[in-house]
């Protein structure tokens, strides 16, 4: 099975950097993903990593390391409509999508 | 709006009734996932389709049970509902084939109260 694990909470200020790390263990490694989850909503994608390195798309990098079984997410420029939860996802063999617990990022003025 | 169709959106019955939840998913999607989310809890993987089989199975109670029909829409149904049942639902799907990048598009969920 999977196990993935994300910090639970994190807080940081408007404008500021807030680096979202995700571990994970799985067999048959086939893509990992970050979503974006307001509360009551669906989660909505935000990146997708499969091979190592960096991927950026505007405000939002993702990294990942697949011998480390590691990465994270950097959010750039907080603003308060990025107080979301943000959900690392795992897709193993058979495209099997399995996620972690989230983390629950609060951004103050 | 991300093509995938949840209904209904809200449900509130009794425990020990039974309920289907139907998703219909995003056009030339295969694969089709269902997901719990308790209040404040992450996403519960429960069961995964493609093409109409069965290809994952996560910690999904023997009360309830899913499938997917030939036109690619799933159903999950729920029987015996208890009060811990109340939580969203969510389906979700992909493309699910090698070389594409896939991600999977979430419905809106359906929020299911017992009561």
């Amino acid at each position: 099975g999977q196990n993935i694990d994300q910090p639970t909470e994190m807080t940081a200020t408007e404008g500021a950097i807030v680096q979202i790390n995700c571990t994970y263990q799985t067999s048959g490694f086939n893509g990992l993903f970050w979503y974006q989850q307001h509360a009551g909503e669906a989660p909505t994608f935000l990146s997708y990593n499969v091979l190592d390195g960096l991927e950026e798309k505007g405000r939002f990098s993702s990294f990942l390391s697949r011998s480390k079984g590691y990465s994270y997410l950097l959010l750039k420029e907080l603003q308060m409509k990025d107080s979301a939860s943000y959900l690392c996802a795992v897709r193993s063999r058979w495209y099997k999508l399995s996620f972690g617990a989230g983390t629950t990022v609060t951004v103050r003025a | 709006d991300s093509g995938v169709t949840q209904t209904p959106k809200h449900l509130i019955t009794a425990t020990g009734q039974r309920v289907t939840l139907r998703c219909s998913p995003r056009s030339g999607d295969l694969s089709v996932y269902w997901y719990q989310q308790s209040l404040d809890q992450g996403l519960q993987f429960l069961i995964q389709y493609y093409n109409g089989e069965e290809r994952a199975k996560g910690n999904i109670l023997e009360r309830f049970s899913a499938q997917q029909f030939p036109d690619l829409h799933s159903e999950l149904n729920l029987s015996s509902l208890e009060l811990g049942d109340s939580a969203l639902y969510f389906c979700a799907s992909s493309v699910a084939r090698t070389g594409v990048n896939t991600e999977a598009f979430f419905g809106q969920g359906t929020r299911l109260t017992v009561v």
